[in-house]
């Protein structure tokens, strides 16, 4: 089956500083992949659909200055949290669209903390 | 490695039909199993199992864990147009709180 991975699974950083986070899609190529963030009883909000070799599409509410994502190549997509602060503490998760599927495909995720 | 396989992938019914969701797992450190509803955007959290036979309920939604078995099922009773939406299953675990997603059921339900 389809894979995506996260790395890193588990980060913790010093406030102010910029944490990148990626996922690949490891056996296919994604045109689309989304991130999402995971807020407390479980909910996720999607936060932004990135689009390879195009600029992502983000949410309302969410920052695009403070939440980069690059969409470089077909099974790359990075989530840079710049000048993390302590609210940004949260798990973050991906997923990508597999060719012309509605299927996505999610990561595991990554746990950010934010001293 | 890490499994957690849904079945059907896809399913097609009519309105007022029951339909019972399959999810199955190999994971280590299990911690929770959730299930989402995803529409159009982010899936909408519906349910969290932690312990075996005890079934969760909403509305015409139900859920089960069986720990032995490494399974849970998802039923939706009396479904309705509004019930078609790909549904999730997520097995979370304790270290590092990683979840492992399946792939999803996509659920049509024709009026």
């Amino acid at each position: 089956g389809a894979v995506v991975s996260q790395h890193p699974s588990r980060v913790i950083c010093k406030s102010g500083t910029s944490v990148k986070i990626e996922c690949r899609s490891l056996d296919f190529q994604a045109t689309t992949m989304f991130w999402y963030r995971q807020f407390p009883k479980q909910s996720l909000m999607l936060m932004a659909t990135s689009n390879e070799g195009s600029k992502a599409t983000y949410e309302q509410g969410v920052e695009k200055d403070k939440f980069l994502i690059n969409h470089a190549s077909l099974t790359l997509s990075t989530l840079t949290v710049t000048s993390a602060h302590p609210e940004d503490s949260s798990f973050y998760i991906c997923s990508a669209h597999r060719g012309n599927t509605d299927t996505q495909y999610f990561g595991p995720g990554t746990r950010l903390t934010v001293l | 490695e890490d499994k957690v396989v849904q079945s059907p992938l896809s399913l097609v019914v009519h309105e007022g039909d029951t339909v019972t969701l399959n999810c199955s797992y190999e994971v280590t450190n299990f911690r929770s199993l959730l299930w989402y509803k995803q529409e159009k955007k982010a899936p909408t959290f519906l349910f969290m199992l932690t312990s075996s036979g005890i079934e969760k309920k909403s509305g015409r939604l139900s859920s089960i864990l069986d720990k032995k078995e490494l399974f849970s099922i998802l039923n939706i009773t009396a479904t309705q147009t509004g019930d078609s939406a790909v549904y999730l299953c997520a097995v979370e675990k304790n270290n590092n709180n990683d979840m492992r997603f399946g792939a999803g059921t996509r659920l049509t339900v024709k009026p």
